[in-house]
């Protein structure tokens, strides 16, 4: 089975200013992660994802995310955070088993992050 | 365009009632998934399905119960079994070769 801990329910930060938003996971298998955001009233949409090769991921709206394995971690960044930002993050896990089909999703208690003008 | 339409946006539920959530794809998708929204609890799968006319049950299944007789569709029915039903609830789908699921809007219930 796999979990994943998001440790900062919510992180403000100011206009402009970088942030990082935190991610660890646990498994057994090795994984493929996954960072998507929600803002209010809306479903979930994907900023980026890891299934192999390169360890820095970069995503849509200037963020990207670092793979390390031996930490288990997956934090988001973006250098220069913007009003628009303000919403909920999400990070997932998802086993990598290329022997079955879709896989479940295993998310994160999400961080609300506030964007301060 | 391509998406997931959820439907209705929000929704009331007497007590006793049973009530169904509609979510429709048109992206081909082989996976559909539901997931249950609370504050400070991320998402919860409620039930999956792979293939038409086969579903599984996911982590919180008990009051709910779905369907898959076509592909584009796949219902959600909160029974009066469910004694917590407020929440708002997220609809999913995936293709086989790709393991990014893609969300609608959500539905949102809530007892009167």
């Amino acid at each position: 089975a796999q979990s994943v801990t998001q440790l900062d329910s919510q992180v403000p930060v100011f206009e402009e200013a970088p942030v990082e938003l935190r991610c660890n996971y646990s498994s057994s298998v090795s994984v493929y992660l996954f960072w998507y955001v929600q803002y209010p009233n809306q479903g979930l949409q994907l900023l980026l994802k890891y299934l192999s090769g390169s360890t820095l991921v970069k995503g849509i709206n200037g963020f990207e995310a670092e793979f390390n394995k031996s930490q288990t971690s997956f934090h988001l960044r973006k250098p220069s955070v913007h009003i628009s930002d303000t919403a909920e993050y999400f990070c997932a896990v998802n086993p990598n088993r290329t022997n079955f089909g879709n896989e479940k999703l295993t998310f994160g208690t999400g961080t609300r992050l506030t964007i301060i003008p | 365009d391509g998406g997931i339409t959820q439907s209705p946006k929000y929704l009331f539920r007497k007590e006793g009632q049973n009530v169904t959530l509609s979510c429709e794809q048109n992206l081909n998708h082989d996976a559909m998934y539901w997931y249950r929204q609370d504050p400070g609890q991320g998402l919860r799968l409620i039930y999956y399905s792979q293939i038409v006319n086969d579903f599984q049950k996911g982590d919180i299944a008990e009051g709910y119960s779905v369907s898959r007789e076509k592909k584009e569709s796949f219902p959600l029915t909160v029974t009066s079994a469910q004694k917590n039903p407020t929440a708002f609830y997220l609809c999913a789908s995936s293709p086989q070769w790709e393991r990014v699921q893609h969300f609608g809007d959500g539905t949102r219930l809530s007892i009167l």
